[in-house]
């Protein structure tokens, strides 16, 4: 049972490239989120789902992209990376019916 | 939007020391969630609170979740080497159908020397 997971752990983009972050969990788990954190703002909700097929902008949704095509996966998409999104990026699940939401390891981007 | 101020944002203390942090908010939360981020990792919840007055233990941790249903409070007794890490409160309210909306703090830094 790996719980959540995440890749790549670490990527450095140029400005304007693309690129796309894969979560992982094996728990069976109905929601999952994508958060970036950033150094003294704690972590921002980007985008969220709380299905198979279905998704939803969080806080911070600009410049993002997700897709929810397989329960178990939750991807998050740059289209055009900007240096501004320079970031360290969690995903986390959540079993519905329970608060407790379970992250992954991270992926930090830098982008130049 | 709900925001949480989470204080101090950080803290320097010696092994055997105890802590103290709260979260305060202008907005009322149906549960208070503390959080653990080590080094290089995802955060990892501590303790959970459900009910207004409510205080729950988990070893040397307890939290209180603010009878106002605004604050929290998390406290730390006799510090040791590896508490060290950020420190995160969350509150959560409920946002329609069976979805939460889930609120975190900015963290506190802890160091401990030891």
């Amino acid at each position: 049972n790996a719980g959540v997971t995440q890749t790549p752990k670490f990527r450095v983009l140029k400005t304007g490239q693309s690129m796309t972050l894969l979560c992982a969990q094996d728990m069976n788990h109905e929601y999952m989120y994508w958060y970036r954190q950033d150094p003294g703002m704690g972590l921002r909700l980007i985008h969220y789902s709380v299905g198979e097929g279905t998704t939803a902008k969080g806080e911070v949704p600009d410049g993002y992209n997700v897709s929810r095509l397989k329960k178990q996966n939750f991807l998050l998409g740059l289209e055009s990376a900007a240096p501004s999104q320079t970031s360290v990026y969690f995903c986390a699940s959540r079993l519905r019916g329970y608060n407790e939401q379970f992250f992954g390891p991270g992926t930090r981007l830098t982008v130049l | 939007g709900q925001q949480l101020n989470q204080s101090p944002q950080s803290m320097f203390i010696q092994e055997g020391e105890d802590v103290s942090m709260n979260c305060t908010s202008s907005s009322i939360f149906n549960t208070w969630l503390w959080y653990k981020q080590d080094p290089g990792e995802g955060p990892v919840l501590l303790i959970a609170l459900y009910k207004a007055g409510e205080l729950t233990s988990n070893g040397r941790l307890t939290a209180q979740f603010g009878i106002t249903r605004k604050d929290s409070f998390l406290n730390i007794s006799a510090s040791i080497p590896s508490d060290v890490g950020i420190y995160f409160c969350a509150g959560q309210v409920y946002s329609g159908g069976s979805n939460y909306k889930l609120t975190f703090g900015k963290g506190t830094l802890l160091t401990v020397n030891p």
